[in-house]
């Protein structure tokens, strides 16, 4: 049973445009969330965070809101650049908890000139 | 500050052989973190090690070892290797919420 679920395989997007990447998750007990980016023959690599008490932080072109009532989370990028293009991850945990980070099947963002 | 670092970049192995796979942390991290990606999915949990104690694992039978070591280097050990081993492993190291991945090590099991 998935508990973080990234529904969209697959996106393209023009450069210039947002990119808006879903993630949804079923454990409530999940209070941390990131967003890592990972391109080809390398590690993921962190991108942005939020705690489960904000619904919205950003960091430059990267912004990431929650939803806590319907355990929904997005990463939007603007504008979309070319060097955007890679797969994006949504991974979540829960502290106390006694669990690491569960990450969900990524996204593939493909950002066209 | 040197990032995440693991050797070797690929492997390959036959099936009931053991392997090992090796960490080093990013300079100041005391907590490192071991996934499996296998293609076309996210990394999984495998376990976690804090100052040199186990502190976390995920679900993976106990074929699949660790240690770590005083300067948080570590290892990722796995016996009786099957073809479904075969995957990317990843090492993550942390000193607070964030972790940071190195470039994995590829096994392949034939």
């Amino acid at each position: 049973d998935q508990q973080v679920k990234q529904n969209s395989p697959s996106l393209s997007v023009q450069e210039g445009r947002i990119s808006i990447l879903n993630c949804d998750y079923t454990n409530s007990m999940f209070d941390y969330f990131l967003w890592y980016k990972k391109y080809p023959a390398e590690g993921p690599t962190f991108l942005i965070s939020i705690s489960s008490i904000k619904d919205k932080n950003e960091d430059g072109r990267f912004t990431v809101f929650l939803n806590k009532s319907a355990k929904h989370l997005s990463l939007h990028i603007v504008p979309s650049q070319p060097g955007d293009s890679a797969v994006y991850f949504c991974a979540a945990s829960a502290w106390g908890y006694g669990q690491n980070f569960v990450f969900g099947p990524g996204t593939r963002l493909s950002v066209l000139p | 500050e040197t990032g995440v670092t693991q050797s070797p970049t690929h492997l390959i192995k036959t099936r009931g052989q053991q392997v090992t796979l090796r960490c080093s942390s990013q300079s100041g991290h005391n907590t490192v973190s071991w996934y499996q990606q296998a293609l076309g999915q996210g990394p999984q949990f495998i376990f976690q090690y804090y100052r040199e104690e186990e502190n976390g694992r995920g679900n993976f039978p106990p074929r699949f070892s660790g240690l770590q070591f005083p300067n948080y280097s570590s290892e990722l050990n796995v016996n009786a290797l099957e073809l479904d081993d075969s995957a990317l492993y990843l090492c993550a190291s942390s000193l607070s919420d964030t972790q940071y991945f190195g470039p994995g090590t590829r096994l392949t099991v034939l």
